[in-house]
């Protein structure tokens, strides 16, 4: 079974400064999609980045980066120059290969300060 | 980027009664969408599969009696709590999917969800 792991509940980083949010997942397909989406207070889903597993090249939108290590099934999501605006929370998503379903993981809530 | 629109965006209800909540893709036409409930701060799940013009695909543990789900248009999904109860109050949130194809002919399909309906039953 599809699973997607974010092991930090919690993440705080100093505004300006770089910040990683870890995830996991577990799957036998070879071919997929993984996703990072923000949660702000308004609880509004907004897509962050998105990466596509047959691409070596890691996925970049702005401030905003991944580390994708296939063979270790990790997919991380680096922030840089964090700013107030980023605090909310962040899901890990996987897409089921054929099926165009999302799983998302537990979710890591970033906290900003000024 | 496209536009999903939920309403309402929050209902109170007594125990007992139905709930209906509108699911809007307003400058696309979605095939697919999707119906995901989340709890307080936890994540949020997949209960249903929404397919214009048939049935939905219900996701396991979910009663297809108590949460029915129509398609009816290519820009509307429903869903309706019937008989909601406490237990039932929850963040219901919708997303429509938008396929795309590069000029590879490989699928890079997007989902937009909606804002959310915030429902607590008495």
């Amino acid at each position: 079974a599809q699973t997607v792991t974010q092991s930090q509940p919690e993440m705080s980083v100093q505004e300006a400064e770089t910040v990683t949010l870890s995830c996991t997942y577990d799957t036998s397909e070879s071919d997929y999609y993984l996703f990072w989406y923000k949660q702000p207070p308004s609880r509004q889903m907004i897509l962050v980045i998105r990466q596509e597993a047959y691409k070596q090249q890691n996925a970049t939108e702005n401030r905003f980066s991944v580390n994708f290590q296939k063979a270790a099934k990790s997919f991380s999501l680096k922030i840089s120059d964090s700013q107030l605006g980023d605090a909310a929370m962040y899901f890990c998503a996987y897409r089921i290969s054929g099926t165009y379903k999302y799983i998302f993981g537990t979710g890591t809530r970033l906290k900003v300060l000024a | 980027g496209a536009v999903v629109s939920q309403h309402p965006s929050r209902v109170i209800c007594k125990s007992g009664t139905s709930v209906k909540i509108e699911c809007r893709s307003l400058d696309f036409q979605a095939t697919t969408m999707f119906w995901y409930r989340q709890f307080p701060k936890q994540s949020l799940m997949l209960m249903a599969t929404s397919n214009e013009g048939s049935k939905a695909t219900y996701e396991q543990g979910v009663e297809k009696d108590k949460f029915l789900i129509n398609h009816a248009s290519l820009t509307l999904s429903t869903l309706t709590v019937t008989s909601a109860h406490p237990e039932d109050s929850s963040f219901y949130i919708c997303s429509a999917r938008i396929p795309r194809r590069t000029s590879g002919g490989i699928s890079q399909e997007t989902q937009y969800f909606g804002p959310g309906t915030r429902l607590l039953v008495l």
